[in-house]
């Protein structure tokens, strides 16, 4: 399978507790994007790299939120002392970069995180 | 804020019935998106459009976006049960930083009736 993928699918965590998530997107994509959906609302931007480095973070993202792309592949999204606020689904996606800056998003099948 | 909103935010059809999301942004977009998600999945994307005034059919699903840049809708023709799931219109608007990020509508869920 060549799309975007995310792990884990699933994850249960108590308030407090740090969680961890990956993304691997498309190999030939420089862009890597995440976002959060809760119920009956569309995708929220959080933050976003190209290659390696990140180059947005939208005022949605507390500090307790970091993101990284060591290498210009794979990302991770961790969260530290979780809030039962955070649970939501967590997505990732990828794409190219056109030269008009108008791409279509590749989405990984996300991460639900459960802060209990 | 720049905002994208949907309506209706639900519908229910018959199968074989047509159906039709309307998308208006609060700015001029240099280009919509529209993705769908089908129920316990991730936004898979449709189509682009950029053209002041564009149509683009596929199959049953025909995409415009308005000659202001400001407005787009998504139109289904003889809807069946694969066409079930939300439909989601999005667009590219600054960010603070100088970039442009997509911001996503709430989407519209559409249910078809067998």
């Amino acid at each position: 399978d060549t799309g975007v993928s995310q792990n884990p699918r699933h994850k249960i965590t108590k308030r407090g507790q740090n969680v961890t998530f990956r993304c691997d997107p498309i190999s030939e994509h420089n862009r890597l994007y995440w976002y959060r959906q809760t119920l009956g609302q569309g995708p929220e931007f959080l933050t976003y790299f190209q290659n390696e480095a990140q180059l947005e973070k939208s005022r949605l993202l507390s500090d307790r939120f970091s993101a990284e792309r060591p290498k210009g592949s794979f990302s991770t999204l961790e969260i530290q002392r979780t809030e039962q606020g955070d649970s939501a689904m967590y997505l990732c996606a990828s794409s190219l970069l056109s030269w008009q800056g108008q791409y279509e998003q590749y989405f990984g099948p996300g991460t639900r995180l459960t802060v209990t | 804020g720049q905002q994208v909103m949907q309506i209706p935010q639900y519908q229910h059809v018959q199968e074989g019935e047509d159906f039709t999301t309307y998308c208006n942004s609060s700015t001029t977009l240099s280009n919509i998106q529209w993705y769908k998600q089908r129920p316990g999945g991730h936004p898979v994307f449709l189509i682009q459009l950029v053209k002041s005034g564009e149509v683009k059919k596929q199959k049953r699903l025909t995409f415009q976006f308005g000659e202001a840049k400001k407005n787009s809708s998504l139109h289904i023709t003889a809807t069946q049960t694969t066409d079930v799931g939300t439909y989601f219109c999005a667009g590219p608007f600054a960010s603070g930083a100088g970039s442009y990020q997509l911001t996503f509508g709430k989407g519209t869920k559409l249910s078809v009736i067998p």
